[in-house]
């Protein structure tokens, strides 16, 4: 089946601390990865995405590469900052043609100055 | 361009009452999908429509239906509630059918309380 399994938080850093946020996946087929983030009182926004092996997805400072050998999709940002404060989803969809995401449990991070 | 909109924003039921959320999604695209969050269970799929046709279906009694009208928008029905789908209702939307890769941009959701 498709599964995503994500860090536990939630995460606590100081401003311009580096950030990694761990997800592995399983997935039937070659999934597409994704990273979405919630911030408070919102929905979900697509920070980035990667939808082949050695794929980097980057924005906003945040990168992850897509290992199919570890199937991980880790999260990382070099210098985090306070709006980085918010919840961050690991996801996968798969070459179904259908658009259902398989999202992992979030992680929760805030950013202290 | 306009996001996607959900209606209404906040909703309170009681148990054995029934509820329909709605959503429109981006103009041009043909794709809405529905999730359920909550704390203990995550982020859940529901259904996808497309083309005012349900395309793929989540692991939800019956009781959960949707529908999808010929100008994209989107309505979903819960009846007969129980506490247990107290949560965020998230709608998605995107431009192509499904495929890989294929970005899905989200409403701010429905937050639904069942008394």
């Amino acid at each position: 089946g498709n599964s995503v399994t994500q860090m536990e938080g939630p995460v606590t850093l100081s401003e311009e601390a580096f950030l990694t946020i761990n997800c592995t996946y399983t997935a039937t087929g070659y999934p597409s990865l994704f990273w979405y983030v919630q911030y408070p009182g919102e929905g979900l926004q697509l920070l980035l995405k990667a939808t082949k092996a050695d794929d980097k997805g980057s924005n906003k400072g945040f990168e992850a590469t897509y290992r199919k050998e570890t199937t991980s999709f880790h999260l990382e940002k070099g210098s985090v900052q306070v709006s980085d404060s918010a919840v961050y989803f690991c996801a996968l969809t798969t070459q179904t043609g259908a658009n259902n995401l398989f999202f992992g449990t979030g992680t929760r991070l805030t950013v202290i100055p | 361009k306009a996001g996607v909109t959900q209606t209404p924003r906040y909703l309170i039921k009681t148990r054995g009452q029934q509820v329909t959320l709605s959503c429109s999604p981006i103009s041009g695209h043909r794709s809405v999908s529905w999730y359920q969050q909550t704390p203990g269970q995550g982020l859940q799929f529901l259904f996808e429509y497309f083309s005012e046709t349900q395309r793929n279906k989540g692991n939800f009694p019956g009781r959960f239906s949707g529908r999808q009208f010929s100008n994209s928008r989107s309505e979903m029905n819960v009846s007969t509630l129980e506490l247990g789908d107290s949560a965020l209702y998230l709608c998605a939307s995107s431009f192509l059918g499904g495929g890989s890769g294929n970005e899905q941009f989200f409403g701010p959701g429905t937050r639904l309380t069942v008394l």
